[in-house]
Protein backbone atom coordinates (compact mmCIF):
# COMPACT_ATOMS: atom_id res chain seq x y z
CA UNK A 1 0.00 0.00 0.00
CA UNK A 2 1.17 3.71 -0.26
CA UNK A 3 3.32 5.20 2.59
CA UNK A 4 3.11 8.34 4.10
CA UNK A 5 3.48 11.11 1.38
CA UNK A 6 4.61 14.75 2.50
CA UNK A 7 4.03 17.91 -0.04
CA UNK A 8 6.36 20.10 -1.29
CA UNK A 9 9.22 18.30 -1.27
CA UNK A 10 11.09 21.26 -1.52
CA UNK A 11 10.44 24.83 -0.50
CA UNK A 12 12.18 28.20 -0.73
CA UNK A 13 10.33 31.16 1.43
CA UNK A 14 11.89 34.45 2.30
CA UNK A 15 11.93 35.19 5.94
CA UNK A 16 8.66 36.76 6.69
CA UNK A 17 6.65 34.72 4.37
CA UNK A 18 3.96 31.82 5.76
CA UNK A 19 4.48 28.39 4.98
CA UNK A 20 1.93 25.16 4.92
CA UNK A 21 3.23 21.95 4.92
CA UNK A 22 1.27 18.65 3.69
CA UNK A 23 1.20 15.51 5.05
CA UNK A 24 -1.10 12.24 4.16
CA UNK A 25 -0.38 9.83 6.47
CA UNK A 26 -1.05 5.58 5.70
CA UNK A 27 -5.02 5.33 5.73
CA UNK A 28 -5.94 3.74 8.98
CA UNK A 29 -3.63 5.14 10.66
CA UNK A 30 -4.93 7.06 13.83
CA UNK A 31 -1.84 8.74 14.87
CA UNK A 32 0.34 11.15 12.85
CA UNK A 33 3.52 13.17 14.34
CA UNK A 34 5.78 16.06 12.99
CA UNK A 35 9.11 16.21 13.59
CA UNK A 36 12.20 18.62 12.63
CA UNK A 37 15.40 17.48 11.10
CA UNK A 38 17.95 20.84 11.29
CA UNK A 39 21.48 20.62 10.61
CA UNK A 40 23.59 19.05 13.75
CA UNK A 41 20.69 19.49 15.82
CA UNK A 42 19.17 16.16 14.98
CA UNK A 43 15.30 15.08 15.49
CA UNK A 44 13.11 16.87 17.56
CA UNK A 45 8.99 15.72 18.27
CA UNK A 46 7.02 19.17 17.00
CA UNK A 47 3.81 17.94 17.61
CA UNK A 48 1.23 14.35 17.88
CA UNK A 49 -2.24 13.66 16.81
CA UNK A 50 -4.20 10.68 18.16
CA UNK A 51 -7.95 10.37 16.50
CA UNK A 52 -9.72 13.10 17.65
CA UNK A 53 -8.38 13.92 20.78
CA UNK A 54 -6.67 17.40 21.24
CA UNK A 55 -3.23 17.41 20.18
CA UNK A 56 0.12 17.15 21.78
CA UNK A 57 1.77 20.33 20.83
CA UNK A 58 4.71 20.36 23.53
CA UNK A 59 7.34 20.34 20.98
CA UNK A 60 6.22 23.35 18.95
CA UNK A 61 8.96 25.82 18.96
CA UNK A 62 7.18 28.81 18.92
CA UNK A 63 3.83 30.54 18.45
CA UNK A 64 4.26 30.84 14.74
CA UNK A 65 3.78 27.05 14.00
CA UNK A 66 0.50 25.76 14.24
CA UNK A 67 -0.87 21.98 12.89
CA UNK A 68 -4.52 20.69 12.11
CA UNK A 69 -5.53 17.35 10.82
CA UNK A 70 -9.00 17.23 8.88
CA UNK A 71 -11.37 14.24 9.28
CA UNK A 72 -8.67 12.62 11.06
CA UNK A 73 -6.55 12.00 8.08
CA UNK A 74 -4.87 14.79 6.39
CA UNK A 75 -2.61 17.35 8.09
CA UNK A 76 -1.26 20.65 7.68
CA UNK A 77 1.72 21.96 9.61
CA UNK A 78 2.03 25.65 9.24
CA UNK A 79 4.72 28.39 10.12
CA UNK A 80 3.92 31.86 9.89
CA UNK A 81 6.35 34.73 9.64
CA UNK A 82 9.16 32.12 8.76
CA UNK A 83 12.97 32.75 10.18
CA UNK A 84 15.97 31.49 8.94
CA UNK A 85 16.52 29.71 12.06
CA UNK A 86 13.02 27.49 10.83
CA UNK A 87 14.97 25.96 7.63
CA UNK A 88 15.30 22.48 8.11
CA UNK A 89 13.42 19.08 7.08
CA UNK A 90 10.22 18.45 8.33
CA UNK A 91 9.25 15.14 8.74
CA UNK A 92 5.71 13.65 8.96
CA UNK A 93 4.99 9.76 10.74
CA UNK A 94 2.39 7.85 11.35
CA UNK A 95 1.10 4.84 13.15
CA UNK A 96 -1.83 2.41 13.71
CA UNK A 97 -1.92 3.51 16.85
CA UNK A 98 -0.15 4.64 19.88
CA UNK A 99 0.36 3.18 23.23
CA UNK A 100 -1.05 -0.36 22.44
CA UNK A 101 2.40 -2.08 22.45
CA UNK A 102 2.64 -5.28 19.75
CA UNK A 103 4.01 -3.50 17.14
CA UNK A 104 1.07 -0.95 16.33
CA UNK A 105 3.38 2.03 17.81
CA UNK A 106 5.78 1.58 14.67
CA UNK A 107 6.29 4.67 13.08
CA UNK A 108 6.31 5.08 9.54
CA UNK A 109 8.29 8.04 8.12
CA UNK A 110 7.29 10.30 5.28
CA UNK A 111 10.20 11.70 3.21
CA UNK A 112 10.37 14.72 4.45
CA UNK A 113 10.05 18.40 3.03
CA UNK A 114 13.08 20.45 2.68
CA UNK A 115 12.37 24.08 3.94
CA UNK A 116 14.79 27.11 3.07
CA UNK A 117 14.34 30.25 4.12
CA UNK A 118 16.08 32.99 2.64
CA UNK B 1 14.45 15.52 29.54
CA UNK B 2 15.52 11.97 28.17
CA UNK B 3 18.71 12.22 26.55
CA UNK B 4 19.86 9.72 23.72
CA UNK B 5 23.34 9.08 22.72
CA UNK B 6 24.45 7.28 19.84
CA UNK B 7 27.98 5.84 19.47
CA UNK B 8 30.14 6.25 17.53
CA UNK B 9 29.19 9.00 15.24
CA UNK B 10 30.74 7.72 11.97
CA UNK B 11 32.07 3.93 11.29
CA UNK B 12 33.78 2.69 8.57
CA UNK B 13 34.14 -1.02 7.62
CA UNK B 14 35.07 -3.20 5.16
CA UNK B 15 31.86 -5.44 3.52
CA UNK B 16 31.42 -8.65 5.52
CA UNK B 17 32.38 -7.79 8.83
CA UNK B 18 30.14 -7.98 11.63
CA UNK B 19 29.58 -4.89 13.47
CA UNK B 20 27.97 -3.13 17.09
CA UNK B 21 26.11 0.26 17.01
CA UNK B 22 25.53 1.23 19.95
CA UNK B 23 22.34 3.46 22.10
CA UNK B 24 22.53 4.45 25.40
CA UNK B 25 19.25 7.19 27.08
CA UNK B 26 19.03 8.39 30.30
CA UNK B 27 15.39 7.61 31.66
CA UNK B 28 15.30 3.99 31.64
CA UNK B 29 11.32 4.14 32.07
CA UNK B 30 10.83 4.07 28.12
CA UNK B 31 7.77 2.65 26.45
CA UNK B 32 9.94 1.07 23.35
CA UNK B 33 13.15 2.25 21.51
CA UNK B 34 12.81 1.37 18.00
CA UNK B 35 15.87 1.77 15.02
CA UNK B 36 15.79 3.44 12.23
CA UNK B 37 18.27 3.73 8.81
CA UNK B 38 17.93 6.97 6.83
CA UNK B 39 20.01 7.41 3.53
CA UNK B 40 20.80 10.51 2.16
CA UNK B 41 18.09 13.29 1.45
CA UNK B 42 15.38 10.16 1.85
CA UNK B 43 13.03 9.51 4.95
CA UNK B 44 13.12 6.93 7.90
CA UNK B 45 12.75 3.29 7.49
CA UNK B 46 11.73 1.96 10.86
CA UNK B 47 14.37 -1.35 11.10
CA UNK B 48 13.61 -2.83 14.78
CA UNK B 49 10.82 -1.64 17.25
CA UNK B 50 11.70 -3.32 20.56
CA UNK B 51 9.05 -2.80 23.63
CA UNK B 52 10.17 -1.94 27.00
CA UNK B 53 9.12 -5.47 27.96
CA UNK B 54 10.99 -7.42 25.15
CA UNK B 55 15.04 -8.23 25.24
CA UNK B 56 15.70 -8.22 21.98
CA UNK B 57 14.19 -8.19 18.10
CA UNK B 58 15.59 -9.74 15.47
CA UNK B 59 14.86 -9.29 11.25
CA UNK B 60 16.84 -10.92 8.63
CA UNK B 61 21.28 -9.68 9.60
CA UNK B 62 19.97 -7.26 11.88
CA UNK B 63 19.32 -8.13 15.54
CA UNK B 64 18.46 -5.36 18.31
CA UNK B 65 18.54 -5.67 22.14
CA UNK B 66 17.90 -3.74 24.66
CA UNK B 67 18.87 -3.69 28.40
CA UNK B 68 16.59 -1.01 30.50
CA UNK B 69 18.14 -1.60 33.04
CA UNK B 70 21.73 0.01 32.29
CA UNK B 71 19.80 2.03 30.05
CA UNK B 72 21.25 1.08 26.75
CA UNK B 73 21.02 -0.79 23.26
CA UNK B 74 22.78 -2.44 20.76
CA UNK B 75 22.11 -2.61 16.86
CA UNK B 76 24.00 -5.98 15.90
CA UNK B 77 24.42 -6.00 11.75
CA UNK B 78 25.84 -9.23 10.56
CA UNK B 79 27.94 -9.72 7.15
CA UNK B 80 27.93 -6.46 6.61
CA UNK B 81 27.13 -5.15 2.71
CA UNK B 82 27.75 -1.54 1.06
CA UNK B 83 24.01 -1.48 0.56
CA UNK B 84 23.83 -1.30 4.49
CA UNK B 85 25.67 2.03 4.12
CA UNK B 86 23.05 4.99 5.58
CA UNK B 87 22.95 6.91 9.08
CA UNK B 88 21.67 4.79 11.87
CA UNK B 89 18.95 6.47 14.33
CA UNK B 90 18.04 5.28 17.42
CA UNK B 91 14.73 6.55 19.32
CA UNK B 92 13.10 5.74 22.57
CA UNK B 93 9.53 6.93 23.61
CA UNK B 94 8.52 7.83 26.95
CA UNK B 95 4.82 8.41 27.17
CA UNK B 96 4.32 5.48 24.03
CA UNK B 97 4.34 8.50 20.81
CA UNK B 98 6.87 10.60 20.62
CA UNK B 99 10.23 9.74 20.08
CA UNK B 100 12.92 11.17 21.31
CA UNK B 101 15.96 10.68 18.70
CA UNK B 102 20.26 10.06 18.92
CA UNK B 103 21.80 11.82 16.54
CA UNK B 104 22.66 8.88 15.06
CA UNK B 105 25.89 7.07 13.78
CA UNK B 106 26.74 7.52 10.17
CA UNK B 107 27.84 4.18 8.57
CA UNK B 108 29.96 3.44 5.08
CA UNK B 109 30.78 -0.49 4.24
CA UNK B 110 33.31 -0.65 1.54
CA UNK B 111 33.85 -3.14 -0.66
Amino acid sequence: GAGVSQSPSNKVTEKGKDVELRCDPISGHTALYWYRQSLGQGLEFLIYFQGNSAPDKSGLPSDRFSAERTGGSVSTLTIQRTQQEDSAVYLCASSRTSGAGLGADTQYFGPGTRLTVL
Amino acid sequence: KQEVTQIPAALSVPEGENLVLNCSFTDSAIYNLQWFRQDPGKGLTSLLLIQSSQREQTSGRLNASLDKSSGRSTLYIAASQPGDSATYLCAVTLGGYALNFGKGTSLLVTP
